[in-house]
């Protein structure tokens, strides 16, 4: 069973603009992970939160969490048509239990 | 080699057929992760390997799967009397450690389609 939901399910922007995603779980967690992921196909790592962080940046990417809402927000800023794929968030539990769950994913499109 | 390797790609099988799916890890790791993901749907966790051992085997669906890791490299997902339903893409993960510990990354594989006609 899917740990959690990404809102929105899809969403269309303009290349340039800011988009942002949002992730909901359920349980306590050890850490979280933001994949991309085109076509279907291979999952690509793109940033880890720890339970005790609050706010992550990679390059264009910007993550926060907030563990009494048990949600997250990754921030895409500037855009690109290559930015195009599903972005998953993936909770690690912290009950000495390892696996990953992902949530269902947003489809993100950038037009160009 | 230079990432996970996942062989054949995509693989379409009759209903009751036997399937193999293999996985090559990233040399070194020693966690190794199966997930089936349906389409329209994120990954779900089926087995992980600590080594050769399978440490948490929870998410395999029945006793139709099965996973094995022998020398703690290579592992090869099988799956026996394949129904419709197994249909999705299978995808491996490894890392150098466990995900949760010292957040250590999980480089996962191109994936393997199995369509079962």
């Amino acid at each position: 069973s899917q740990q959690g939901e990404e809102d929105p399910q899809a969403l269309s922007i303009q290349e340039g603009e800011n988009a942002t995603m949002n992730c909901s779980y359920k349980t306590s967690i050890n850490n979280l992970q933001w994949y991309r992921q085109n076509s279907g196909r291979g999952l690509v790592h793109l940033i880890l939160i720890r339970s005790n962080e609050r706010e992550k940046h990679s390059g264009r990417l910007r993550v926060t969490l907030d563990t009494s809402k048990k949600s997250s927000s990754l921030l895409i800023t500037a855009s690109r048509a290559a930015d195009t794929a599903s972005y998953f968030c993936a909770t690690d539990p912290n009950f000495g239990n390892e696996k990953l769950t992902f949530g269902t994913g947003t489809r993100l499109t950038i037009i160009p | 080699g230079a990432g996970v390797s996942q062989t054949p790609s995509n693989k379409v099988t009759e209903k009751g057929k036997y399937v193999e799916l293999r996985c090559d890890p990233i040399s070194g790791h020693t966690a190794l992760y199966w997930y089936r993901q349906s389409l329209g749907q994120g990954p779900e966790f089926l087995i992980y390997f600590q080594g050769t051992g399978a440490a948490d085997d929870s998410g395999l669906p029945n006793d139709r799967f099965f996973a094995v890791r022998p020398e703690g490299s290579v592992s090869t997902l099988k799956i026996q009397r394949t129904e419709r339903g197994d249909s999705a893409v299978y995808l491996c993960a490894s890392s150098l450690t466990l995900t949760g510990n010292l957040n250590t990354e999980a480089f996962f594989g191109q994936g393997t389609r199995l369509t079962v006609v």
